[in-house]
């Protein structure tokens, strides 16, 4: 079936710095990716769309210069959370719609950032 | 605009008790409706989807769900529980093919030995 890959898992950032994650299709042309966020015990909410070979789409209240979104290619979009603070630790998940017969939508495994 | 509304945030329930995670959807058009599953610091895995094909759709794990148009609902249901339910079900909703989803708050499943 179809899997996106994200990495890292897992991440620890000192306060200041950047911080980049990985979503891969594997198996799939993904054109759409949506970035999600979620808070501990919470449930999740849409960051930002990103579409391959054009700029992505924010949520209101989402920072764009803060959280820079690229997709660079049919395969593979990239979260960066620049000058990280604490208050960005959180559980980030991505995931890609698939349309045609097998409607449905593929998540990461999610990355845990935490930010010290 | 879209919104879940999932009603209980915590569900506790004996093994091998009935489970029942309640889901009620607001959309301006026929939607598409999921029901999630997420086990801790993992993504999400799809127990089942409503696509306006059959009302009552069967899912993994013996979970299944009914569509009431005239309600609103998405109910999901296991007629018995297994320790391996304890996880956290999101239900949530697409207007459109490939659209964004929205989701509900979420609800904690509990199962007691």
């Amino acid at each position: 079936g179809a899997v996106v890959s994200q990495h890292p898992s897992r991440v620890i950032c000192k306060s200041g710095t950047s911080v980049k994650i990985e979503c891969r299709s594997l198996d799939f042309q993904a054109t759409t990716m949506f970035w999600y966020r979620q808070f501990p015990k919470q449930s999740l909410m849409l960051m930002a769309t990103s579409n391959e070979g054009s700029k992505a789409t924010y949520e209101q209240g989402v920072e764009k210069d803060k959280f820079l979104i690229n997709h660079a290619s049919l395969t593979l979009s990239t979260l960066t959370v620049t000058s990280a603070h604490p208050e960005d630790s959180s559980f980030y998940i991505c995931s890609a719609p698939r349309t045609g017969e097998g409607f449905g939508y593929t998540f990461g495994s999610g990355t845990r950032l935490t930010v010290v | 605009a879209q919104s879940v509304t999932q009603l209980g945030s915590h569900v506790s329930v004996s093994e091998g008790a009935l489970v029942l995670l309640r889901c009620n959807y607001s959309s301006s058009v026929p939607p598409y409706l999921f029901w999630y599953v997420q086990y801790p610091n993992q993504g999400l895995q799809l127990l089942l989807k409503y696509t306006s094909a059959a009302t009552l759709v069967k899912g993994i794990n013996g979970f299944e769900a009914e569509f009431k148009k005239s309600e609103t609902s998405f109910h999901l249901t296991k007629p018995s529980a297994h320790m391996s339910d304890a996880a956290e079900y999101f239900c949530a909703v697409s207007e459109t093919a490939g659209n964004k989803l929205t989701f509900g708050g979420g609800t904690r499943v509990l199962v007691k030995p």
